[in-house]
C-alpha cells in the first residue's frame, strides 16, 4: 500500500505567517493528491485537488505544489481562521489520508 | 441546498452489527460516486470504503474488507454502510462523503460531507 507522510504533524505559527505543508507518498502517484481542512469540531473540507486545483470558494491564499511523490500545501499568509488540521490524501486508488498537520497560533 | 445527512450510529457490544444511512439532497445522487470515511476520536482521517455511481462497483480498506458493506439505493437518494462483527477499534464518527467527479480505483476528491454518525463498540 502506497503511504502518506506529512510533515510537520503540528506548527506554531503567527497571523500572517507563510506556513509551508509538506506531503510525501511512498510510490509516486502522479497528480493524484487533494488537501483537506478540518477546523475543530468541524467537518472536513475540500480545499485543493488534483494537487494544485483550488476549490471553488477557497480563499487564493491556498495553494498546492507537486507531483509524484511530494507535495505541498501552502498559506500565503496565515489567518486566524486558518487554524486546523491538514489532511493530504492520495486518490489514485482507494484512498489513503496523511496523518495530520495541526496548525496552531503562537 | 446540497446536504448528506447520516443516521444509524450508536452503542454496540463487540462483535455486534450496525447499519449506517446517508440520506442526499440538493443534488443528482444517482450521478456521484460516495464514500464513508471515519474518525476515531481523537484520531485522523480514514477512508473505509467507496460505491461507484450505480452500485457496481464497491472498494473496501483493507481495515474493514469482509466485516463491512457499502451499497445505494439511488430511487431513495440514500447511502448505506453495513458494518458486522465490529471491534473496539471500529469506534469512530462515520462521515459519508459525495466524491467530486468520477472515480479513479475508488478513489476522488471529496467535495461534500455530512456531519457524521457516532459508532461506539464497548462492551
Amino acid at each position: 500500500d502506497i503511504q502518506m507522510t506529512q510533515s510537520p504533524s503540528s506548527l506554531s505559527v503567527s497571523v500572517g505567517d507563510r506556513v509551508t505543508i509538506t506531503c510525501r507518498a511512498s510510490q509516486g502517484i502522479s497528480n493524484y493528491l487533494a488537501w483537506y481542512q478540518q477546523k475543530p469540531g468541524k467537518v472536513p473540507k475540500l480545499l485543493i485537488y488534483a494537487a494544485s486545483t483550488l476549490q471553488s470558494g477557497v480563499p487564493s491564499r491556498f495553494s498546492g505544489s507537486g507531483s509524484g511523490t511530494d507535495f505541498t500545501l501552502t498559506i500565503s499568509s496565515l489567518q486566524l481562521e486558518d487554524v486546523a488540521t491538514y489532511y493530504c490524501k492520495r486518490y489514485n486508488s482507494g484512498p489513503t489520508f496523511g496523518q495530520g498537520t495541526r496548525l496552531e497560533i503562537k | 441546498e446540497v446536504q448528506l445527512l447520516e443516521s444509524g450510529g450508536g452503542l454496540v457490544q463487540p462483535g455486534g452489527s450496525l447499519r449506517l444511512s446517508c440520506a442526499a439532497s440538493g443534488f443528482t445522487f444517482s450521478s456521484y460516486a460516495i464514500n464513508w470515511v471515519r474518525q476515531a476520536p481523537g484520531k485522523g482521517l480514514e477512508w473505509v470504503s467507496a460505491i461507484s455511481v450505480s452500485g457496481g462497483s464497491t472498494y473496501y480498506a483493507d481495515a474493514v474488507q469482509g466485516r463491512f458493506t457499502i451499497s445505494r439505493d439511488n430511487s431513495k437518494n440514500t447511502l448505506y454502510l453495513q458494518m458486522t462483527s465490529l471491534r473496539a477499534d471500529d469506534t469512530a464518527v462515520y462521515y459519508c462523503a459525495k466524491a467530486l467527479f468520477t472515480m479513479v480505483r475508488g478513489g476522488a476528491p471529496m467535495d461534500v460531507w455530512g456531519q457524521g454518525t457516532t459508532v461506539t463498540v464497548s462492551s
